[in-house]
C-alpha cells in the first residue's frame, strides 16, 4: 500500500515564527511532491512542488526533499494568521506524459496565533 | 477564468436514490479525477480519466460510476447511494502535455454530500 504520512496536528505557532510541516512517503517510485493548502470548507490549492533532492524556495515557503530518507517538508517563514489552514502533502510519479496519480496524506492542520 | 466547476455544491439525499454530481473544466485538460475527503483519511481517489472515453478505477471505486463522453465533463454517478458515501467530493483536472516538468491538479470547489 503506497502511503503518505503526515502528523495531523494541530501545529500551533506564534505569528512571525517558522512553521515546519513534515511528510514521509513509502513508495520509492514517487518522484514528484506537492504541497497543497486547504482552508476549512475550501478546495486544495497548490503552493509548492518539488522533484529534486534539496531545497526549493518560493517567497516565504521552502520545500525540502530527501529521497534517501523518503521525507518531504515545508517551511513557512514569518508565519501569518492567514497561513492557518490544513496542508496536504502529495506524492506521485515524475511526469511521463501519462498517468498522473497523486497519493495524498491526511494533512496537517496549522494554527498561527497572533 | 480557468476553473473547475462542480454541481451541486451541497446535497442531502436518501439511501438508494440515484444522483449525479457534475464536473466541468474549461482548461482543455486531458486528465480528470474524482476524490472523496473524509476526516483523518485525506483525499482518496475514486475514479480518473486520461481522456475522452478512457476511465479507470482509483483506490475507492465501489459504489460509484463515471463517464467521459466529452473532454470538459466528468460526472460522478451514485446509482444507489448509502450512508457510508456521505463525504466531501472534489473533482480535479490537469494537463498531460508531454514535456511539462509537473502537472498541477486544479480542484473544483467541492460537493458536500449527505446520504440519510
Amino acid at each position: 500500500q503506497k502511503e503518505v504520512e503526515q502528523n495531523s496536528g494541530p501545529l500551533s505557532v506564534p505569528e512571525g515564527a517558522i512553521a515546519s510541516l513534515n511528510c514521509t512517503y513509502s513508495d520509492r517510485g514517487s518522484q514528484s511532491f506537492f504541497w497543497y493548502r486547504q482552508y476549512s470548507g475550501k478546495s486544495p490549492e497548490l503552493i509548492m512542488f518539488i522533484y529534486s533532492n534539496g531545497d526549493k524556495e518560493d517567497g516565504r515557503f521552502t520545500a525540502q526533499l530527501n529521497k534517501a530518507s523518503q521525507y518531504v517538508s515545508l517551511l513557512i517563514r514569518d508565519s501569518q494568521p492567514s497561513d492557518s489552514a490544513t496542508y496536504l502533502c502529495a506524492g506521485g510519479p515524475m511526469f511521463s506524459g501519462g498517468y498522473n496519480k497523486l497519493i495524498f496524506g491526511a494533512g496537517t492542520r496549522l494554527a498561527v496565533h497572533p | 477564468e480557468a476553473q473547475v466547476t462542480q454541481n451541486p455544491r451541497y446535497l442531502i439525499t436518501v439511501t438508494g436514490k440515484k444522483l449525479t454530481v457534475t464536473c466541468s473544466q474549461n482548461m482543455n485538460h486531458e486528465y480528470m479525477s474524482w476524490y472523496r475527503q473524509d476526516p483523518g483519511l485525506g483525499l482518496r481517489q475514486i475514479y480518473y480519466s486520461m481522456n475522452v472515453e478512457v476511465t479507470d478505477k482509483g483506490d475507492v471505486p465501489e459504489g460509484y460510476k463515471v463517464s467521459r463522453k466529452e473532454k470538459r465533463n466528468f460526472p460522478l454517478i451514485l446509482e444507489s447511494p448509502s450512508p457510508n458515501q456521505t463525504s466531501l467530493y472534489f473533482c480535479a483536472s490537469s494537463s498531460l502535455i508531454r514535456g511539462a516538468s509537473y502537472n498541477e491538479q486544479f480542484f473544483g470547489p467541492g460537493t458536500r454530500l449527505t446520504v440519510l
